[in-house]
């Protein structure tokens, strides 16, 4: 069964430093999606990574998949305040297209 | 077009009721997802269905039941509500083509409360 693990669940960052946050997961996936959510909100698409050595970067965010490890990392640059937000990976797996979440990672900047 | 809309976006009941939530996507997507969150957690997967007439469990599917009578539409039924399932229900639809570039769509999510 297909499991998917964030760490850390809470990063406090001060503005400016960079941070990473880290998934990992258990089978060959198809896909691998980044999303953020804020409070009572739903969830805001920020990447979807497709293959091996994929690196997609928006702002001050980057994400990149390591199929081989089964890792993805999204990486925080010189972080802000707006930033402040859940953060979800999220992996579909090759065979039988189940969508299965992280836990996901609670961001939040501190001035 | 308007995406991934869900029905009733709240809706409160007492224990032992029964509703559906409807999930509809006007993107012609083969793959349908529900999802529950509760406070401060992440998704669980409830039920999914990969094409029209096909649907499968998820990690938590006991208390539900699903249907895909039409591609455009996912329902998700409660028999009997539980105050355990007071939650937030999201549905999600993306497309199977392999060509596309894959990006998942999700509702503004269902905040059901069961008392």
């Amino acid at each position: 069964e297909l499991k998917v693990e964030q760490n850390p669940l809470f990063l406090s960052m001060q503005e400016g430093k960079n941070y990473t946050i880290y998934c990992n997961y258990s089978t060959t996936s198809d896909r691998l999606y980044w999303y953020r959510q804020d409070p009572g909100k739903s969830l805001e698409s920020l990447f979807v990574l497709l293959s091996n050595g994929a690196v997609k970067q928006e702002g001050r965010l980057m994400a990149s998949l390591d199929t081989k490890a089964r890792l993805s990392t999204l990486h925080i640059t010189a972080a802000v305040h707006d930033l402040s937000a859940t953060y979800f990976c999220a992996v579909l797996k090759a065979a039988g297209n189940k969508l299965t979440f992280g836990g996901g990672t609670r961001v939040l900047v501190k001035p | 077009n308007a995406g991934v809309t869900q029905t009733p976006k709240f809706r409160v009941l007492k224990t032992g009721q029964s509703m559906t939530l409807l999930c509809a996507q006007d993107m012609n997507h083969e793959y349908m997802y529900w999802y529950r969150q509760d406070p401060g957690m992440g998704l669980r997967l409830i039920h999914y269905s990969v094409g029209e007439g096909t649907t499968a469990k998820g990690e938590v599917p006991d208390g539900y039941n699903v249907s895909r009578l039409k591609k455009q539409n996912f329902l998700l039924g409660l028999e009997s509500a539980a105050p355990s399932q007071t939650s937030v229900y999201f549905c999600a639809s993306l497309t199977g083509r392999a060509a596309n570039t894959g990006e998942l769509f999700f509702g503004e999510g269902s905040r059901l409360t069961v008392l």
